[in-house]
């Protein structure tokens, strides 16, 4: 099983800045990783397939990088409705799929 | 609008047995692969099972292997899931999701999900 690993548990970013979240699969995954965001009482909504590629609707301040083993999620131009949990999930060596304990991103 | 609906939740005692529902629109049900994931109380996601298009492929958890069951009616645009000796556990709010392009890849759509409860 390909255990996913995020960090940091927390982050509280100002309004307007940058955020950046990583996540780090136990081996390689090539490219092929996903990022959810879930805000409280909601179900989880994709945000990045493949390490990179948008999904739709998904504004451009999201964006996400990385391969291999080490991938992040970087959100610009941060707003008051991006606080929420993101997790990443592997999708490359399945079943079973995995997801990362996800990070929770407060805006300060 | 392309939706999906889950249904049946609710409480049950360990033991017991539930069977939840996701109807499925806006889209050819047929042509996706579906799964069921779950979220404890306060916890992350955890991947519970998978369907292939045909629903000829299952795939399961090994925490639920054995005791679930997940299954498709392709002319109903309906997934299901049966949940049999359920412990305290299996608590969670179960989601469908849809993956995105064929088997294993990522899930596009999800629905709002159906809480299960496993208490005495």
């Amino acid at each position: 099983e390909v255990v996913m690993t995020q960090s940091p548990a927390t982050l509280s970013v100002s309004p307007g800045e940058r955020a950046t979240l990583s996540c780090r699969a136990s081996q390689s995954i090539g490219s092929n990783l996903a990022w959810y965001q879930q805000t409280p009482g909601q179900a989880p909504r994709l945000l990045i397939h493949g390490t990179s590629t948008r999904a739709t609707g998904i504004p451009a301040r999201f964006s996400g990088s990385g391969s291999g083993t080490e991938f992040t999620l970087t959100i610009d131009s941060l707003r008051s409705e991006d606080s929420a949990v993101y997790y990443c999930q592997q999708y490359n060596n399945w079943p079973p799929y995995t997801f990362g304990q996800g990070t929770r991103l407060e805006i300060k | 609008e392309v939706q999906l609906l889950e249904s049946g939740g609710g409480l049950v005692q360990p033991g017991g047995s539930l069977k939840i529902s996701c109807a499925a629109s806006g889209f050819t049900f047929s042509s996706y692969a579906f799964n069921w994931v779950r979220q404890a109380p306060g916890k992350g996601l955890e991947w519970v099972s998978a369907i292939s298009p045909t629903g000829r492929s299952t795939f399961y958890a090994d925490s639920v292997k054995g005791r679930f069951t997940v299954s498709r009616d392709n002319s109903q645009s309906m997934l299901y899931l049966q949940m049999n000796n359920l412990r305290a556990g299996d608590t969670a709010v179960y989601y469908c999701a849809r993956e995105y392009y064929g088997s294993g890849s990522a899930f596009d759509i999800w629905g709002q999900g159906t809480m299960v409860t496993v208490s005495s």
